[in-house]
């Protein structure tokens, strides 16, 4: 139940195409719901967030989609570029609690 | 933009050895963490800590860690007698507050153990 489903593994998108990162959870008790972005050597850093009470949130060319009652939310890079290729994590919290649950990953290629 | 410091990037230790992984969390920030991310694995959940006591900690943080802030700008993890499953990249993170704020990562610590 704690466990965060991610998909694909890996995605090669062509330049200014739209890159599209899933997730899915079985614990009703997630409420906080971010996206990491994670460059060779570096350490994940956070792209952007959503909590349960809204179904979509947008920055700048980033977009998460969130269905609750599907338990699965999204991320969506719009006019993708080679300065996105990264490896993207989905990660999960539990209501009142500090820990977050990453999945496993999507390593996204941006080709010209 | 403040960030999360590590030491050593790369850490290459003996089987059997005791280890200890730095970080510096950014300086007005209250919760710690440590996560740790086995080669080609996700990242996983080690241990949080939060004036001066761990808050939670996963089954992987069993007797052979801990952590300490031995002072006002330091965070440790130690590993007391190292095996070979422990190679993996450690990241320290640090948040403001607990549920309202994002934790920040480190660029982590590669361990290697012999």
């Amino acid at each position: 139940q704690q466990q965060v489903k991610q998909s694909p593994q890996s995605l090669i998108v062509q330049k200014g195409g739209i890159s599209i990162i899933n997730c899915a959870y079985e614990n009703t008790a997630f409420d906080y719901f971010p996206w990491y972005q994670q460059f060779p050597g570096k350490g994940p850093a956070l792209l952007i967030a959503i909590r349960p009470d809204v179904s979509e949130k947008k920055e700048g060319r980033f977009t998460i989609s969130f269905n609750k009652s599907a338990k699965q939310f999204s991320l969506h890079i719009m006019d993708s570029q080679p300065g996105d290729s990264a490896t993207y994590f989905c990660a999960t919290r539990m209501r009142g609690n500090e820990k977050l649950t990453f999945g496993t990953g999507t390593r996204l290629t941006i080709i010209p | 933009e403040p960030e999360v410091t590590q030491t050593p990037s790369h850490q290459v230790t003996q089987m059997g050895q005791e280890v200890i992984l730095r970080c510096v969390p950014i300086s007005n920030h209250l919760y710690f963490y440590w996560y740790r991310q086995i080669l080609g694995q996700k990242v996983e959940f080690l241990v949080s800590f939060y004036n001066n006591e761990i808050s939670e900690k996963s089954e992987i943080f069993d007797d052979q860690f801990s952590v300490e802030r031995p002072d006002g700008s330091n965070f440790t993890l130690k590993i007391r007698s190292t095996k070979l499953e422990d190679s993996a990249m450690y990241f320290c993170a640090s948040s403001l507050d607990r549920i309202n704020q994002p934790q920040h990562f480190g660029d982590g610590t590669r361990l290697s153990i012999l």
